[in-house]
């Protein structure tokens, strides 16, 4: 079965850090690769799509690389409103497999 | 503004079925693919199935093949799925999306969900 997994599950960080939130896929998938968030009792929102995207309206301090099966998802410098839940997913293939999710905490 | 609204959710015995309505607005709805994610309470997101702008392809998680049935009314603006022999691993929120373009399962506008307990 086809699955992506995210490192790490959950993480803590600090205003102003750099974070890096790593997706690996079971097989390639070149570039077929998106990055979600998701706040307390919210929809989640597309942030990058592509692999390396950014998705019209989200704040430049988040990108996105990677090709194959590896792929980062990396905030420059976290802002109160980037605590919140990631997730990846393969898209342009079904199934549209999303990750388990990495949940992004206030240290 | 791109609206999605799901209705139709609500408490149902295993076995049974239900079906899930979602109603598209501020957009051409019978351009886009649209999608069905649910979310089990306090888990992550799960792909459920996907339609194609003209009902031509279909695509549906293994956990639900068989059983769900994703299908749409261009004229009513309406994504629709039939949840048949409903489990209790069923529960969940469930939303409705709207594919970023083709068929590619990125989700760019999301409804609030509508929530399913399968429970006796």
């Amino acid at each position: 079965d086809f699955q992506m997994t995210q490192s790490p599950s959950s993480l803590s960080a600090s205003v102003g850090d750099r974070v890096t939130i790593t997706c690996r896929a079971s097989q390639s998938i070149s570039t077929y690769l998106n990055w979600y968030q998701q706040k307390p009792g919210k929809a989640p929102k597309l942030l990058i799509f592509a692999a390396s995207s950014l998705q019209s309206g989200v704040p430049s301090r988040f990108s996105g690389s990677g090709s194959g099966t590896d792929f980062t998802l990396t905030i420059s410098s976290l802002q109160p409103e980037d605590f919140a839940t990631y997730y990846c997913q393969r898209s342009y293939s079904s199934p549209y497999t999303f990750g388990q999710g990495t949940k992004l905490e206030i240290k | 503004e791109v609206q999605l609204v799901e209705s139709g959710g609500g408490l149902v015995q295993p076995g049974r079925s239900l079906r899930l309505s979602c109603a598209a607005s501020g957009f051409t709805f019978g351009d886009y693919a649209t999608h069905w994610v649910r979310q089990a309470p306090g888990k992550g997101l799960e792909w459920v199935s996907g339609i194609s702008w003209n009902s031509g392809s279909t695509a549906y998680a293994d956990s639900v093949k068989g059983r769900f049935t994703i299908s749409r009314d261009n004229a009513k603006n309406t994504l629709y799925l039939q949840m048949n022999s409903l489990r209790t691993e069923d529960t969940a929120l469930y939303y409705c999306a709207k594919d970023r373009g083709g068929f590619s399962g990125s989700l760019v506008y999301w409804g609030q969900g509508t929530l399913v307990t399968v429970s006796s």
